[in-house]
Formats: structure tokens, sequence, C-alpha cells
């Protein structure tokens, strides 16, 4: 099956600094991207979806300028949560989509951010 | 609004029992229809889907899911658990073009 790789798997970092996460499609085009974030023992919240070359769709309630998310290439995706404070730490899935149809959706193995 | 409801947060049971997990849904038209499964800090890894056609699907790991219209249900079963599957279990309606709404999740355990 299509293989989604998300890079750092754990990341710690100091609060007002920013942190950037990759996703990426390792064998085929991505055109579409979403962002999820997981709280402690709780469902996935859609952040946002992302189209390759054109600006992301952020659900509501999240704010577009602290969760900066950038799909500059059909295999790459980034998720840059700037001046990170404790609150935002999370577990942070993406999951791409392809040409593959409606429903073949594959999913990033997770990343988790600590904001010390 | 397209929207998910798992009704039970823990369920508990013993190897080799069966096990159904419940999924409630909301959506106006046909329902694409997931089930994922997430070990302890890991992604998701889908189980089964349902798009159209025969309303009993069968997925990895020995599960299988029945979409029923009537009751906008899509519940997930297993014959017989294994202490393997000890996990959470997320059920997802496709809210757009694959973009997925999750269910709040079912935390299973099992007991040997």
């Amino acid at each position: 099956g299509a293989v989604v790789s998300q890079h750092p798997s754990r990341v710690i970092c100091k609060s007002g600094t920013s942190v950037k996460i990759e996703c990426r499609s390792l064998d085929f085009q991505a055109t579409t991207m979403f962002w999820y974030r997981q709280f402690p023992k709780q469902s996935l919240m859609l952040m946002a979806t992302s189209n390759e070359g054109s600006k992301a769709t952020y659900e509501q309630g999240v704010e577009k300028d602290k969760f900066l998310i950038n799909h500059a290439s059909l295999t790459l995706s980034t998720l840059t949560v700037t001046s990170a404070h404790p609150e935002d730490s999370s577990f942070y899935i993406c999951s791409a989509s392809g040409e593959q149809g409606v429903g073949e959706l594959f999913f990033g193995e997770g990343s988790r951010l600590t904001v010390l | 609004a397209q929207s998910v409801t798992q009704p039970d947060i823990h369920i508990t049971v013993s190897e080799g029992a069966s096990l159904e997990l419940r999924c409630n849904y909301s959506y106006g038209a046909t329902p694409y229809l997931f089930w994922y499964v997430q070990s302890p800090g890991q992604g998701l890894q889908l189980l089964l889907k349902y798009f159209s056609g025969d309303t009993l699907v069968q997925g990895i790991k020995g599960f299988e899911a029945e979409f029923k219209r009537s009751q906008s249900s899509f519940n997930l079963r297993k014959p017989s658990v294994h202490w393997s599957d000890a996990a959470e279990y997320f059920c997802a309606v496709a809210g757009g073009y694959n973009k997925l709404i999750f269910g709040a999740g079912t935390r299973l355990a099992v007991h040997p």
C-alpha cells in the first residue's frame, strides 16, 4: 500500500519557538493532505486541508497564523507550529490522498510535540 | 452536519470472546465509512471501509463490519478477540472528498 511518512516522530521544544513537522507521500503524488490533532485519549480533530499549490483551508477554531501549512509539492506538506506554547503539545497526524479516489487515504505515523 | 458517535468509551473483553464495537453516523447522502485502529503512540491503520455494495465488509485481522442504513450504524465485529487486539478503535465517515470525521474512539482492553 501507499506510504506516508512524518518527521519528526517526536519533538520537544521550548515555549516561544517554532516547530516544523513534515508529511511526505513516498510512493504517490498527494494532491490533498489533511492535518489532524489528537489530544491524549481523545479523537482526531481535523485542523486543515491542503491542496498542492494553494492555500490551506482551516477548520473553524484553528488559528491559521499559529498553524502554518504549506503544500508546495505533490509529495510534501509541512505544518509549522509558530510560537509554540505548552497547550500546543499534542499528537499531530497527517493523511494524504492522491488520484486513487475517494476513501483512498493514507495516514502518517504521527508526530508528538511537547512544548516545555 | 456530518458526525460519528461511538457510544462506548471503554470495552473490556476476555481473550477468545466475541467483540462488537458500535458506531452510528449522521450523514445526508450515502456515506463512506471506515474503521481504523490505533496502538498507543502510533498512527492509524485501516481495518476496513464501506463505500457501496455488500453491506457486510471484511477487513484485516479477522474484523468485519456491517452497514445498516436503517439504523445509521456501522458496527465492527470480531468473533474471537486476541490479546494483540487491545488498542483504540475509531469509526469515521468521509464528510467530503477524503475529509474524514472521526468518532471519539473506543478503547479496547483484552483480559487473558
